[in-house]
């Protein structure tokens, strides 16, 4: 069965400083992965997403993941974080022909001023 | 187009009491889900659904029910609720195939306690 680990549970960070958080899944085959974004008091928002092709997908926001087969990883990045991008964020993966997707436990993330 | 939208945003109930939370969708969407967020748990799957008359179990369907007998609605029942049913439950859907990109889209969330 498929599963998702974000190793990262809290993290803070100064404004314009860079954020890099990991996500790594467990599958063999085919996998479609997703970013999502949840904003204090409201619901989860699509990021970004990797179905094929480029490895490296943008994202809103500035954000960027890149997908690494080898490593099982589609770790999320952004050169300048804001303030505003103060949020809890999901990695979540959709393996093979499976209909379900499943979500990691998430981070959150606070960006101080 | 409202999107995905759930019913009712609070609820309080009693331990033993019964109740539906309702979800639906005007995009036509063939796949429907429900998860419930816990803190340091992330969002675990209940129950989904690909279709009218079919549904399927999730990470942790134990103590829900769920019906798909329209393809706009897919209600999820709570036959007895327990203090552990205490949560924040999406409900979420999308189209399927490539056409789609498969996207999905949440509702914006019931949030439950049973005391």
């Amino acid at each position: 069965a498929q599963s998702v680990s974000q190793h990262n549970h809290h993290v803070i960070l100064s404004e314009a400083a860079s954020l890099e958080l990991g996500c790594n899944y467990s599958y063999g085959g085919t996998v479609n992965l997703f970013w999502y974004v949840q904003y204090p008091g409201q619901h989860l928002q699509l990021l970004l997403k990797y179905f094929s092709g480029d490895p490296l997908v943008k994202g809103i926001k500035g954000f960027e993941a890149e997908f690494i087969k080898s490593k099982f990883s589609f770790n999320l990045r952004k050169p300048s974080v804001q303030w505003s991008d103060t949020a809890e964020y999901f990695c979540a993966v959709k393996a093979g022909t499976a209909s379900k997707l499943t979500f990691g436990t998430g981070t959150r993330l606070q960006v101080t001023l | 187009n409202a999107g995905v939208t759930q019913t009712p945003k609070f609820q309080v109930l009693k331990t033993g009491q019964s109740m539906t939370l309702q979800c639906a969708q005007d995009m036509n969407h063939e796949y429907m889900s429900w998860y419930r967020q816990d803190p340091g748990m992330g969002l675990r799957l209940i129950h989904y659904s690909v279709g009218a008359g079919i549904t399927d179990q999730g990470e942790v369907p134990n103590g829900y029910n769920v019906s798909r007998s329209t393809t706009e609605d897919f209600p999820l029942r709570l036959l007895s609720a327990a203090p552990s049913q205490t949560s924040v439950y999406f409900c979420a859907s999308r189209g399927i195939g490539v056409a789609t990109n498969e996207k999905l889209l949440f509702g914006s969330g019931t949030q439950l306690s049973v005391l």
